[in-house]
């Protein structure tokens, strides 16, 4: 079965902290996600990865940083906490469709998700 | 820009009737259109997806359509439940890129 786990379900820290999420699946996906869910806002996207230390910017990478050393492994980290980066953080892994003859759908595996909040 | 809209308004539909949901996009090709299912504190789960040359696509009580001309795709939960009530999110996928284009999601509540 299909399996992205992360490493906290509640965290709490204080402003200014350095916080570390980690996430890992075992489907040996290619790709890997970052995001953020917030009330009324959807899903918007942070960082992803499409190969082991390579990472690419989404739509909200300010104020966060990824490290992908291992396939399996997709670190978010937070450099210095701040109050408005309350809020449910989402990882997903999918498979990587390289071309559009190759029909594949890349749906997305997601974990149970990091709520945080920040103080 | 591209933009998917869904009913930010929760729907309210009896048990046993069918639900349908709105998934609208604007200045998207996409190759894909798929739908989740979110329940509280939990990530979004798989649940159908439809591709850009299919109108229909069924799975048990489950009915996605996708019209490429209007840019909407309907989903439609037949014999509805309490148990079908959480947030349905559309995602769109295009050919050209490893990202999924999220709507915002619809809260679907069942009442018994």
């Amino acid at each position: 079965d299909v399996k992205v786990t992360q490493s906290s379900r509640y965290l709490v820290k204080r402003t200014g902290e350095k916080v570390f999420l980690e996430c890992v699946q075992d489907m040996d996906h290619e790709n890997m996600f970052w995001y953020r869910q917030d009330p009324g806002l959807g899903l918007r996207l942070i960082y992803f990865s499409y190969d082991v230390k390579m990472k690419e910017k989404g739509d909200i990478p300010e104020g966060y940083s990824v490290s992908r050393e291992k396939k399996e492994r997709f670190s978010l980290i937070l450099e210095s906490a701040s109050t408005n980066q309350t809020s449910m953080y989402l990882c997903a892994s999918s498979l990587r469709r390289t071309t559009r003859t190759s029909g594949r759908a890349v749906t997305q595996y997601f974990g149970p998700g990091t709520r945080l909040t920040v103080l | 820009s591209q933009k998917i809209e869904q009913n930010s308004e929760a729907l309210n539909i009896q048990e046993g009737k069918t639900a349908t949901l709105t998934c609208n996009y604007t200045n998207y090709s996409p190759a894909y259109l798929q739908w989740y299912r979110q329940d509280p504190g939990r990530g979004p789960v798989f649940l159908l997806l439809i591709r850009e040359n299919e109108k229909e696509k069924r799975k048990e009580r489950l009915k996605v359509t996708f019209d490429t001309t209007l840019k909407q795709s309907l989903f439609h939960i037949t014999a509805s439940q309490p148990a079908d009530s959480a947030t349905y999110l559309c995602a769109l996928e295009a050919w050209s890129n490893y990202q999924l284009i999220w709507g915002a999601g619809t809260k679907l509540i069942i009442k018994p």
